[in-house]
C-alpha cells in the first residue's frame, strides 16, 4: 500500500495568509522526503526536500517540517498567493541508492483572492 | 529550453490499438522515470532506466506494457492492446543518477492517452 498519504484533500486560503499542508508517512526507512508541485495541465514540479536527519528546512517562503516521531511532514508556504494555488504532493525517496519517489494522493490548494 | 520533452501531449487510441509515449530527458540526465498519473490521484511509479537498461520496473504491469532508453534517442512507453483502464497521464521524468538521490525529479508536461 501507499507509504505516504496526506490528511485533507483540499485547503482554501486567503490570499496573503500562510498556508500549512499536512503529511502522514509510515516507511520510516526513506532517506529524503519531498513536496511537490503539480499545476493544472502540467508536470509535478519539485519545490523543497528535507533529508531525514533532519527537522526543519526553509527555502523561499517555504518551510518543511518533519517530525520522526509521529511520522508527520509539513510544508508551510508563507504570504500565499494566487500562482500557489495548484495541488501539492508529499513524497518520498527510499534507501535504495535511486530517485525511486513515491507520492501521496496530493492537496488541493485554493488561494482566495 | 532544455527541460523533460514528452510527446505527443495528448494521444487519442481505441480499444485494442497500441500506444507509444516518448521521453527525451534533460540534457546530462542519464536515468529516466515514468509514473502513471489517474484522475485526482497522485502518481504512480512505473519503471526506472538507464541507457539500455531497466533497473526497476516494478511498478509496471506486467503485461502489455514495455519500457525501453536506447543508447541513442529518447525513452519509449509502450503500451499494446490499449484498455479503457490505461487512460491516464503518463509523465516522464529525468535526474542526473545515483550521485543525487535527495528525491529531485524533473518532470515533463506529460502525455495525456485517452483510449475509446
Amino acid at each position: 500500500g501507499e507509504s505516504v498519504g496526506l490528511h485533507l484533500p483540499t485547503l482554501s486560503v486567503q490570499e496573503g495568509d500562510n498556508s500549512i499542508i499536512n503529511c502522514a508517512y509510515s516507511n520510516s526507512a526513506s532517506d529524503y522526503f519531498i513536496w511537490y508541485k503539480q499545476e493544472s495541465g502540467k508536470g509535478p514540479q519539485f519545490i523543497i526536500d528535507i533529508r531525514s536527519n533532519m527537522d526543519k528546512r526553509q527555502g523561499q517562503r517555504v518551510t518543511v517540517l518533519l517530525n520522526k516521531t509521529v511520522k508527520h511532514l509539513s510544508l508551510q508556504i508563507a504570504a500565499t498567493q494566487p500562482g500557489d494555488s495548484a495541488v501539492y504532493f508529499c513524497a518520498e525517496n527510499g534507501s535504495g541508492g535511486y530517485q525511486k519517489v513515491t507520492f501521496g494522493t496530493g492537496t488541493k490548494l485554493q488561494v482566495i483572492p | 529550453n532544455a527541460g523533460v520533452m514528452q510527446n505527443p501531449r495528448h494521444l487519442v487510441r481505441r480499444r485494442g490499438q497500441e500506444a507509444r509515449l516518448r521521453c527525451s530527458p534533460m540534457k546530462g540526465h542519464s536515468h529516466v522515470y515514468w509514473y502513471r498519473q489517474l484522475p485526482e490521484e497522485g502518481l504512480k511509479f512505473m519503471v526506472y532506466l538507464q541507457k539500455e537498461n531497466i533497473i526497476d520496473e516494478s511498478g509496471m504491469p506486467k503485461e502489455r506494457f514495455s519500457a525501453e532508453f536506447p543508447k541513442e534517442g529518447p525513452s519509449i512507453l509502450r503500451i499494446q492492446q490499449v484498455v479503457r483502464g490505461d487512460s491516464a497521464a503518463y509523465f516522464c521524468a529525468s535526474s542526473h543518477g545515483r550521485s543525487s538521490n535527495t528525491g529531485e525529479l524533473f518532470f515533463g508536461e506529460g502525455s495525456r492517452l485517452t483510449v475509446l
